[in-house]
């Protein structure tokens, strides 16, 4: 059975500071990863999605990168702003319209 | 309006009450899923619709019963529900696929469940 972890549960670092996020799953059969983030008392917004194929993929100050053979994704971030105080959620694709979820990182940045 | 969108945002019910959610996607895709997320817990997967036919059921009691009328729209029937399933309940929809490739999903804003 799949499961994926996410590490720290929580953190909380100044403004400016660049972060990496870790997730880690212990079945590296999978067809794709995806990291969300989530507000409080909101739904889900993508941020990136990496297909088995790839190494990583970047949106602006964001940078994912997936190492399937080791079970590992990390997602950093450059340059944190307040706005980017969220949940942030990581999902593996398990089978073709399956994803399975970390419990998430929260993350806090401190203007 | 473009997306995943969730009626009602928020549902009180009775353990006796029959209620209904709707989730309807804009995006042109052919799946749509609902996952619950409880507090402290993981977005656990419930129900999968892929083409409109059912892919995926998680175990799901039989209190909560999904309907996809057609590729944009996903109902989630309650009845007889308990206080354990108070809960955020999330739509979902992505592309869909008849081959072994995920695509990329979308959320909903959810729907906050509270059974009294």
């Amino acid at each position: 059975k799949q499961e994926v972890t996410q590490i720290p549960a929580a953190l909380s670092v100044p403004e400016g500071e660049n972060l990496v996020l870790n997730c880690s799953f212990t079945d590296s059969a999978i067809y794709n990863l995806q990291w969300f983030r989530q507000d409080p008392g909101k739904g889900l917004t993508s941020l990136l999605l990496i297909q088995s194929s790839q190494r990583e993929q970047t949106s602006g100050r964001l940078n994912a990168s997936l190492d399937k053979s080791s079970g590992r994704s990390t997602l950093y971030i450059a340059a944190s702003q307040p706005g980017d105080s969220a949940t942030y959620l990581c999902a593996v694709g398990q089978g073709a319209q399956k994803l399975v979820f970390g419990q998430g990182t929260r993350l806090t940045i401190n203007p | 309006e473009t997306g995943v969108t969730q009626t009602p945002r928020h549902l009180v019910m009775g353990m006796t009450n029959k209620k209904s959610l709707k989730c309807e996607q804009h995006l042109g895709h052919n799946a749509m899923y609902w996952y619950k997320q409880s507090a402290k817990k993981p977005l656990e997967l419930m129900f999968v619709y892929n083409f409109k036919e059912q892919t995926e059921n998680n175990s799901v009691p039989s209190r909560f019963s999904p309907e996809c009328p057609n590729s944009s729209h996903l109902f989630l029937h309650l009845h007889t529900l308990q206080p354990e399933d108070s809960a955020l309940y999330l739509c979902a929809s992505s592309q869909g696929s008849r081959g072994a490739q995920g695509t990329e999903a979308f959320f909903g804003q959810g729907t906050r469940l509270t059974v009294v």
